[in-house]
């Protein structure tokens, strides 16, 4: 049964250009979630998609926006990439139905470095 | 502002000690408090808590809550080089589906 997966596992960007990253969700997950893990520090919810549309969004500016296409399958994109963005981009996957936070089910992230 | 909190932010001990992690929160509207292990990438759930005082444990790890004081223990006994990872503190808050994390305590376990 696979877990999330993510891709790609590291990329390097210049200021200024754009990245999309992808996320498959676990097998039976719906909903999906992206977060930012900075070094050192844990990771800050920026948004989830459901039935291919935002559900929810943290405290991230507009550059940053994303997809779900119909296989749940979901893009995170971010448009003119700053240093600061530089960071661990973790997908997590869960039930669009809530039961709780322990069906959260994280992939192993996309390393962004922003040079 | 919804706020969790952890302490130490880094710790190194022997293999063989016992540990606790610390965390605190301000939250909104609580609904659960959980424990991940991060050890590369992709933190792995360890417990999710609930309840004040009740303990939930795995072997030779341990957490509790206290829901009065607003924070959370996770202990670990008889260390192991294993042990050695990141260890994150996150909220679940009622109605928004979503988790809020401390910045994690680095545990380095040496032989």
């Amino acid at each position: 049964d696979a877990g999330v997966t993510q891709s790609p596992t590291h990329l390097i960007k210049t200021r200024g250009q754009q990245v999309t990253l992808r996320c498959s969700p676990k097998s039976g997950h719906d909903t999906v979630s992206w977060y930012q893990q900075a070094l050192g520090q844990g990771p800050q919810f920026i948004f989830q998609y459901y039935e291919e549309e935002e559900r929810q969004r943290g405290n991230f500016p507009d550059r940053f926006s994303g997809h779900q296409f119909p296989n749940y399958s979901s893009e995170l994109n971010v448009n003119a990439l700053l240093l600061g963005d530089s960071a661990l981009y973790l997908c997590a996957s869960s039930f669009g139905d809530w039961t709780g936070a322990n069906v959260l089910t994280f992939g192993a992230g996309s390393r962004l470095t922003v040079l | 502002e919804d706020k969790v909190v952890q302490s130490p932010l880094s710790l190194v001990v022997h293999e063989g000690d016992t540990v606790t992690l610390n965390c605190s929160y301000e939250v909104t509207n609580f609904r659960s408090l959980l424990w991940y292990k991060q050890e590369k990438k992709a933190p792995t759930f360890l417990f999710m808590l609930t309840s004040s005082g009740i303990e939930k444990k795995s072997g030779r790890l341990s957490s509790i809550l206290d829901k009065k004081e607003l924070f959370s223990i996770l202990n670990i006994t008889a260390t192991q080089t294993g042990d050695s990872a990141v260890y994150l503190c996150a909220v679940e808050i009622w109605g928004a589906q979503k988790l809020v994390f401390g910045q994690g305590t680095r545990l380095t376990i040496n032989p």
